[in-house]
């Protein structure tokens, strides 16, 4: 079956550092990837996407994340972080049937 | 342009009672999607229809939880009778039709309606 997992429940970063979330995917054909931000009280925006092409995508926020198809990975990463980063992170798969499903999370913290 | 849009954004009910989550999608999109989520399990994906027609409803739970979609612009979500672990935000998201230029399924979430069941 398919699924997406998110290997880190929770990640702290310190102000202006680097940021690389893991995802990876199991499904046999290239599915369509998504990041998504979530807020606290509030729902899931959209970061960025992959379904073709360039395996490295630009999103919004100064987001970036790229698709490695040999580790089935759609890592996201950011060079500097600022403290309203600080929100949960779903990396997400749609398969050929629709379906969206959303890996656990991943809680971002930062410190200033 | 209008986001989805769901209400209440907060119930507070007791055991047994019957509660009604609603929806309004974005106008023009043809696919809608419940979602669920808890600590504990995260997103879930209850039911989705695609243009009012439910397509997978694998995800919903127990007979307790039902789904209508009786137009392109408006689905509900019931749960009879409510117990305390249906405690969750429930959100309800749409996309748009697969034809548009730049298509990829991306979802665009409502604000969720936070439910308690005491």
């Amino acid at each position: 079956a398919q699924s997406v997992t998110q290997p880190d429940i929770h990640i702290t970063v310190s102000e202006g550092a680097s940021l690389e979330l893991r995802c990876n995917y199991s499904y046999g054909a290239t599915p369509y990837l998504f990041w998504y931000v979530q807020s606290p009280g509030q729902g899931l925006q959209l970061l960025l996407k992959y379904f073709s092409g360039d395996t490295l995508v630009q999103g919004i926020k100064g987001f970036e994340a790229e698709f490695k198809r040999s580790q089935s990975s759609f890592n996201l990463r950011k060079p500097s972080v600022h403290w309203s980063d600080a929100a949960e992170y779903f990396c997400a798969s749609k398969t050929s049937y629709d379906k969206v499903i959303f890996g656990p999370g991943t809680s971002l913290s930062v410190i200033p | 342009d209008a986001g989805v849009i769901q209400s209440p954004r907060h119930e507070v009910t007791e055991m047994g009672q019957e509660v009604t989550l609603r929806c309004k999608p974005i106008s023009g999109h043809d696919y809608l999607f419940w979602y669920r989520q808890t600590m504990m399990r995260g997103l879930e994906l209850l039911i989705y229809f695609n243009n009012n027609v439910p397509i997978d409803d694998s995800g919903m739970p127990e007979d307790r939880f039902s789904a209508k979609m009786p137009n392109a612009s408006f689905s509900t979500l019931k749960i009879q009778p409510s117990e305390p672990r249906d405690s969750a935000v429930y959100f309800c998201a749409s996309t748009p039709p697969q034809g548009l230029a730049g298509w990829a399924g991306e979802l665009f979430f409502g604000e969720g309606s936070r439910l308690t069941v005491l």
